[in-house]
C-alpha cells in the first residue's frame, strides 16, 4: 500500500494565476497520476507523471496549461496555471507501488473565481 | 478511449435494502478494481479482482468479475447509512493503464 498526502487540500484563486499542488508519497514509486474529478463524477486523467522521464499527457490536458514535474519517486507537482473558471476541479494524485493496484491522495479541492 | 459504463448512475434506498451497482465494458481487462469515495476525500480502494468469475466478499459487499473480464458487479446486502458514497469502478491493462467507470452515487438513507 501507499499514503499519499496533497498540499494544499483546498484553494480560491484568482482567474489568470496557477497554483502549483504537491503530491508526496510514503514510499518511493515509479508510476504516479494526477487526475481531474468534478464532484460526484468519475475521474479523468490528466497525465502519468513517472521519474525520469518526460509527463504523458492525456488527449485534452497539454503541458503548457498543467506542468508537471516529478524530481524524486516519493513527490510530484502538478501546477494548473492562468486558471479560468472552467478550472474549478478536483485533483488528484495516485501511485501504483506494485502490481494493477492504485493508491489516491485526498485531493485539492480548486474553486477559481 | 476504454469505456466503462456503470449502472446505475445513481441510486437512492433505505437502510437495510440490498443494491447492485453494475460496471459493464466491451474490452477485456487485465484486472478490475472497486473504489468508494466519500466527500472530500479521495477514492479508496476497496478490492481487486483479476480472475475471470472471481468472486470475492467484504463483510456485506459481494465483488463479481465476469468470466469474460469484461464486467464486473458490486452487491451490498443490507445497505447501511456508512455506506453512503460514489462507488468507482477500474479496469487496468498490463502496463497499468486504468480506465475508471461513469461512476455510482449511492445514498442508503436512515
Amino acid at each position: 500500500s501507499a499514503v499519499i498526502s496533497q498540499k494544499p487540500s483546498r484553494d480560491i484563486c484568482q482567474r489568470g494565476t496557477s497554483l502549483t499542488i504537491q503530491c508526496q508519497v510514503d514510499s518511493q514509486v515509479t508510476m504516479m497520476f494526477w487526475y481531474r474529478q468534478q464532484p460526484g463524477q468519475s475521474l479523468t486523467l490528466i497525465a502519468t507523471a513517472n521519474q525520469g522521464s518526460e509527463a504523458t499527457y492525456e488527449s485534452g490536458f497539454v503541458i503548457d496549461k498543467f506542468p508537471i514535474s516529478r524530481p524524486n519517486l516519493t513527490f510530484s507537482t502538478l501546477t494548473v496555471s492562468n486558471m479560468s473558471p472552467e478550472d474549478s476541479s478536483i485533483y488528484l494524485c495516485s501511485v501504483v507501488p506494485s502490481g494493477e493496484t492504485q493508491y489516491f491522495g485526498p485531493g485539492t479541492r480548486l474553486l477559481v473565481l | 478511449t476504454q469505456l466503462l459504463e456503470q449502472s446505475p448512475q445513481f441510486l437512492s434506498i433505505q437502510e437495510g435494502e440490498n443494491l447492485t451497482v453494475y460496471c459493464n465494458s466491451s474490452s477485456v481487462f487485465s484486472s478490475l478494481q472497486w473504489y468508494r469515495q466519500e466527500p472530500g476525500e479521495g477514492p479508496v480502494l476497496l478490492v481487486t479482482v483479476v480472475t475471470g468469475g472471481e468472486v470475492k466478499k467484504l463483510k456485506r459487499l459481494t465483488f463479481q468479475f465476469g468470466d469474460a473480464r469484461k464486467d464486473s458487479s458490486l452487491h451490498i446486502t443490507a445497505a447501511q447509512p456508512g455506506d453512503t458514497g460514489l462507488y468507482l469502478c477500474a479496469g487496468a491493462h498490463t502496463g497499468n493503464q486504468f480506465y475508471f467507470g461513469t461512476g455510482t452515487s449511492l445514498t442508503v438513507i436512515p
